[in-house]
């Protein structure tokens, strides 16, 4: 009964590969986000899909590209996969009816290592 | 640009009370502030939120002052399993990305 599940949890590829992230949410919620967290541990943004659409598109490289198929899940392809890609990717959810100050449920975290 | 500052760490013991302060001078009006808890290997997880005085739920209390520029999280009685990193958000979680950032977070480490 995950609320936000991520898949894979370990993700290990070559540069210049391309690689997809998924994730599902069954909490009902109607936005979704994507996270990277650095080795630093700092959180930031990417991309945030409310009702399938895109609402929040932060300064990402265009190789990043997110697709909502419905609310429930939103994906996160990768092509050309670099060095600096490597980092941890939390999923999170939220529903937008609550107003700008609704908690965020995080996934676990898909680690990807690029080598 | 709602900013939050933190002490990068604290160090406690099992059964002490732990009060972490967050700093955000710049909160609107409409502002609340909401706190996660990380562990290691997850995702961060939603621990109170509040936006004026006193909050207190099962896991944590959450003090605002009356200028709400600042808010402490208190754990009661903390335990190992309490070790991690706790986060202080402020503002619009939802549409307004420059509140959408988690700063460094506080990293607690109890000790038995």
């Amino acid at each position: 009964d995950t609320a936000v599940s991520q898949t894979p949890k370990y993700l290990v590829t070559q540069m210049g590969n391309d690689k997809s992230i998924k994730c599902e949410q069954n909490l009902g919620h109607d936005t979704m986000y994507w996270y990277k967290q650095d080795s630093k541990k700092f959180l930031k943004i990417m991309f945030s899909y409310n009702n399938k659409e895109l609402i929040i598109n932060e300064t990402v490289p265009n190789r990043f590209s997110p697709k909502s198929p419905d609310k429930a899940h939103l994906n996160l392809h990768i092509n050309s996969l670099e060095l600096g890609d490597s980092a941890v990717y939390f999923c999170a959810s939220t529903l937008s009816e609550r107003g700008g100050n609704s908690p965020l449920h995080f996934g676990n975290g898909t680690r990807l290592t690029v080598t | 640009l709602a900013k939050t500052t933190q002490p990068i760490s604290m160090d406690s013991y099992e059964g002490q009370e732990v009060n972490i302060t967050c700093s955000h001078n710049n909160i609107a009006t409409n502002d609340y502030i909401t706190w996660y808890q990380q562990f290691p290997s997850q995702g961060p997880r939603f621990i109170i939120q509040g936006y004026k005085t006193k909050v207190t739920n099962e896991v944590a209390s959450l003090f605002i002052p009356a200028d709400r520029k600042s808010s402490t999280l208190s754990l009661p009685r903390v335990s190992l399993s309490d070790t991690a990193v706790y986060y202080c958000l402020v503002g619009d979680q939802l549409y307004n990305t420059d509140k959408l950032i988690f700063g460094t977070g506080t990293r607690l480490q109890v000790f038995p």
